[in-house]
């Protein structure tokens, strides 16, 4: 896991404002993933990419957007339509789409709204 | 859709004792039951992940044990140590169609000195 690298580590925005998570993977993995953690709670999907130029939306897409140009990059963007953003975003990565493959995840983006 | 529900929310025991966290599942088509420890402020790590043709696996201290017909899989923690003390995070997942890795909510334990 620790060739998945997300920037920054934290991260404060003020509302009305979009911003975007790094999340970069050496690993040569296909699958790329988003969750967010609240307090208290399990990790829950937010977009996921099994193969570049493609994305699938999870459970809690709204205000979210993602891109996946390239294999070892899947970049998040909160957008200002994401009306509860304060959480800790954690990328993970797999060899491949199918979801029973061990994920791996990145350190994390704790993203703080102002 | 998959429902995995994990219990205690928080579990306190002594150095040296046994740690057991439940998680049952809602799916019988799950087959992947992978657990994730997580420090504090840290990125969660697979610890140990079990497949539905197994009932138990162990690696070490760590066992898990898996009855797919009451659809209940379960962690268990021999001779604990502080450096056991985090959130654990069990999930479940299937082959079939597109069934993504589903969590429970997490077990804070903390091993008493």
């Amino acid at each position: 896991d620790g060739g998945i690298t997300q920037s920054p580590k934290y991260l404060f925005r003020k509302e009305g404002q979009n911003v975007t998570l790094s999340c970069e993977q050496n690993l040569n993995h296909d699958a790329m993933y988003w969750y967010r953690q609240d307090p208290g709670q399990g990790l829950r999907l937010i977009y996921y990419s099994q193969i570049v130029n493609d994305f699938q939306k999870g459970d809690i897409a709204e205000g979210y957007s993602v891109s996946r140009e390239k294999k070892e990059s899947f970049p998040l963007t909160v957008t200002s339509a994401q009306k509860n953003p304060t959480a800790f975003y954690l990328c993970a990565s797999s060899t491949s789409g199918i979801f029973t493959d061990t994920q791996y995840f990145g350190p994390g983006t704790r993203l703080t709204v102002l | 859709g998959e429902n995995v529900e994990q219990h205690p929310s928080t579990l306190s025991v002594q150095e040296g004792d046994s740690a057991v966290i439940k998680c049952t599942y809602s799916d019988s088509a799950s087959n992947y039951f992978p657990w994730y420890k997580q420090e504090l402020g840290k990125r969660p790590q697979l610890i140990i992940d079990i497949r539905s043709n197994v009932g138990e696996k162990k690696d070490q201290r760590i066992a898990v044990t898996l009855n797919k017909t009451a659809k209940h899989f379960s962690l268990h923690i021999t001779e604990t140590q502080p450096e056991d003390s985090a959130v654990y995070f069990c999930a479940a997942s299937s082959f079939q169609g597109a069934q993504k890795l589903v969590f429970g909510q997490g077990t804070r334990l903390t091993i008493n000195p």
